[in-house]
C-alpha cells in the first residue's frame, strides 16, 4: 500500500478556502486516491475520490498532478461544521473489497469563527 | 441515503465479561468489516469478512474476538472476555463491489471498567 503524508493539523476561519495536500510518492498505477472526514466520536466518512486531474462534488474538490505523487482537498468557504480530522488513503479499488482500508494520523482541520 | 447501522451506540461492561456489538451494513453490499479507535488515536482495522467467512484479520483480532453474520442482514463482533484495553470506539463497515469507498456506521462505545 502506498504511504501517505499529511500535514497533522491545520487552522482557519470561516468562510475561508483550506487545501490540505497529501503526498503519496509510491503510488501504482491502479491506485485511486480517497478522502474520508471524521468527526469526533463518529465513524469517517467518504467525501471524495479521483484517480487524475481534478474531481469535484457538492462537498470538495481534489487536484491530482500528472505525476500523482501528491493530491490536494480542497475545501470551499469552510465553517464552523467543517472541523474535522481529514484523512487521505490510497489503493486499487479492484483489490479494495478484500483490502482493509489504512489510516494515518489524518489532518486535523480547526475552523475559528 | 441507506447507511450503516450500529447498535448499541455505548456499551459499558465490567473487565472479563463477553459483548456483542451489532451492525446492519447497506443491503446490497459483500464485504463487511470491523475497525477500532481507542480514544484519540488512528482508526485501525481489526477484520474483514466476505462470503460468510473472514477473509482478512489483523494482529489484533485475537482468539478473543470473533465475527458472524447469523441472519443475513446483521454482522456481529464479539468480545469474549473484555479486557480495559479494549475500550474503544468500534466501527463497522461495509463496501460494495466495484468501488474503492467503505461505509462506516456512526460506532460503537465500549467501555470497560
Amino acid at each position: 500500500l502506498a504511504k501517505t503524508t499529511q500535514p497533522i493539523s491545520m487552522d482557519s476561519y470561516e468562510g475561508q478556502e483550506v487545501n490540505i495536500t497529501c503526498s503519496h510518492n509510491n503510488i501504482a498505477t491502479n491506485d485511486y486516491i480517497t478522502w474520508y472526514q471524521q468527526f469526533p466520536s463518529q465513524g469517517p466518512r467518504f467525501i471524495i475520490q479521483g484517480y487524475k486531474t481534478k474531481v469535484t462534488n457538492e462537498v470538495a474538490s481534489l487536484f491530482i498532478p500528472a505525476d500523482r505523487k501528491s493530491s490536494t482537498l480542497s475545501l470551499p468557504r469552510v465553517s464552523l461544521s467543517d472541523t474535522a480530522v481529514y484523512y487521505c488513503l490510497v489503493g486499487d479499488p479492484r483489490n479494495s473489497g478484500n483490502t482493509p482500508l489504512v489510516f494515518g494520523k489524518g489532518t486535523r482541520l480547526s475552523v475559528i469563527a | 441515503e441507506p447507511e450503516v447501522t450500529q447498535t448499541p451506540s455505548h456499551q459499558v461492561t465490567q473487565m472479563g465479561q463477553e459483548v456483542i456489538l451489532r451492525c446492519v451494513p447497506i443491503s446490497n453490499h459483500l464485504y463487511f468489516y470491523w475497525y477500532r479507535q481507542i480514544l484519540g488515536q488512528k482508526v485501525e482495522f481489526l477484520v474483514s469478512f466476505y462470503n460468510n467467512e473472514i477473509s482478512e484479520k489483523s494482529e489484533i483480532f485475537d482468539d478473543q474476538f470473533s465475527v458472524e453474520r447469523p441472519d443475513g442482514s446483521n454482522f456481529t463482533l464479539k468480545i469474549r472476555s473484555t479486557k480495559l484495553e479494549d475500550s474503544a470506539m468500534y466501527f463497522c463497515a461495509s463496501y460494495p463491489r466495484g468501488q474503492a469507498i467503505q461505509y462506516f456506521g456512526a460506532g460503537t462505545r465500549l467501555s470497560v471498567l
